[in-house]
């Protein structure tokens, strides 16, 4: 079954630095999304993605996010200058549509450590 | 941000019996509500969902209910398997627009042999 794949698994960075987490979506997908888990807490929603420009954003997502989808396979998540707050586990999801029945599946997430 | 509530962090149940994992919401505007599960070390994975129009889903051994006027919805889970043992999220969206999910906390769910 196709899945959506994420890397890396464990990426630590200096606070101050920009980082880059990169995501595959499943092939023929046409949404794409963001999430966050910071420990202990929700799973939150970062940003939606289609047509090449953001659809919807949370205020989470402000100046220091952005994202690209450089090539038609990768979608990739940029912060620039991560704060200590930024550590979290990261998880990409994809859909072929919206509406019922078109789920968003989920990679297996990034956990971003800054120190 | 309390839109969508699953207030038991765990649950213990015994192999072969049933599992019902509850949660809430506020957002009366919510008409597309999925349950994921996850396992340590993974992402969520979808499980089941249910739209607003219905208040019964219904594939292989899951269930979920949705009762819109209490704002509350539920998963049955019949007969429990050890494999069952994870996490389990409530999930709701808009059905228009990015149908960003909002999650609840989750809770996890312990078979017992």
């Amino acid at each position: 079954e196709p899945e959506v794949t994420q890397t890396p698994s464990h990426q630590v960075t200096q606070m101050g630095q920009e980082v880059i987490l990169r995501c595959v979506p499943i092939s023929n997908h046409l949404y794409f999304y963001w999430y966050r888990q910071i420990l202990g807490q929700k799973v939150e929603f970062l940003v939606s993605f289609y047509n090449n420009e953001i659809s919807e954003k949370s205020e989470i997502f402000d100046d220091q996010f952005s994202v690209e989808r450089p090539d038609g396979s990768n979608f990739t998540l940029k912060i620039r200058s991560t704060k200590l707050e930024d550590s979290a586990m990261y998880f990409c999801a994809s859909t072929y549509g919206t509406g019922w029945n078109q789920p968003q599946h989920f990679g297996d997430g990034t956990r971003l450590s800054i120190l | 941000d309390q839109q969508v509530k699953q207030n038991s962090p765990s649950l213990s149940v015994q192999e072969g019996r049933i599992s019902i994992l509850n949660c809430d919401y506020t957002n009366s505007m919510f008409d597309y509500f999925l349950w994921y599960k996850k396992y340590p070390a993974e992402g969520p994975t979808f499980l089941i969902s249910i739209s607003s129009i219905k208040d019964k889903n219904e594939d292989g051994r899951f269930t979920v209910f949705l009762n819109k006027s209490a704002k509350h919805l539920s998963l049955h889970i019949v007969p429990s398997q050890p494999g069952d043992s994870a996490v389990y999220f409530c999930a709701a969206s808009l059905i228009q627009g990015a149908q960003k999910l909002v999650f609840g906390q989750g809770t996890r769910l312990t078979i017992n042999p």
